[in-house]
């Protein structure tokens, strides 16, 4: 079985830039997540989708971040403008109910940097 | 809200050696999930062991184990012959149990940092 697949694994990118991270989920998971990890902390929720509908975004800065997941299956992040605190990997993660729980399968994350 | 707390932010083991890795959690609730989360230099997150709330038997996945303390709020991680692999960041996270909603994501702690002297 295929992994969470995420693109690119690394950016550098001038603040005031866009940049777009690409995330293709485990095939048959409904739940897609985007996580942003900062150096030396846990990763943090930023957007929540249930098949292609939002189910959370309330810690997703939404005046410059945006998130779709227009069929259902894999998703686009996107920063516009980029500034320096957006520095950060960013994890994408699946899952699936299975015998009534499910478990958060993550892809190996996309490595900002913003200088 | 939840919060999850690692107040230990390095540890170091010996290879072949027994580690425990502390953490501790706040909630409200009194049905929940607790995980164990490693995360090698790769960056690829992966599943090291859940435990149910509801379960008062400690979960175990060959060498690692839990010692889930509900009412003290624990959840510590023991890693017994410990492996030169085993080098990694683990993150404590805590996840309520409505799995179908908002309340689904993980709230991690700031992880650990353990490394394995050969």
């Amino acid at each position: 079985e295929a992994g969470v697949a995420q693109s690119p694994r690394y950016k550098i990118i001038e603040k005031r830039q866009s940049v777009a991270f690409w995330c293709n989920p485990i095939s048959g998971h409904a739940t897609l997540y985007w996580y942003q990890q900062i150096l030396g902390q846990g990763p943090k929720l930023l957007i929540q989708f249930q098949n292609n509908g939002v189910v959370d975004d309330s810690q997703l800065p939404k005046d410059r971040f945006s998130a779709e997941r227009l069929k259902g299956v894999d998703s686009t992040l996107k920063i516009q403008p980029a500034k320096l605190e957006d520095s950060a990997v960013y994890l994408c993660a699946s899952s699936v109910i299975t015998w009534g729980t499910d478990t958060q399968y993550f892809g190996p994350g996309t490595r900002l940097t913003v200088l | 809200a939840q919060t999850v707390t690692q107040s230990q932010p390095e540890m170091s083991v010996q290879e072949a050696e027994t580690v425990t890795l502390s953490c501790t959690y706040d909630t409200s609730e009194s049905d929940y999930y607790l995980f164990w989360y490693k995360q090698p230099p790769s960056r690829q997150m992966i599943l090291v062991i859940r435990q149910e709330a509801y379960k008062q038997q400690n979960a175990t996945e060959n060498r690692f184990s839990v010692n889930f303390q509900k009412a003290a709020k624990s959840f510590s991680l023991k890693i017994s012959d410990s492996q030169l692999g085993d080098a990694a960041m683990y993150f404590c996270a805590y996840r309520s149990p409505d799995y179908t909603g908002a309340n689904s994501k993980l709230t991690f702690g700031k992880g650990i940092t353990l490394s394995v002297r050969p």
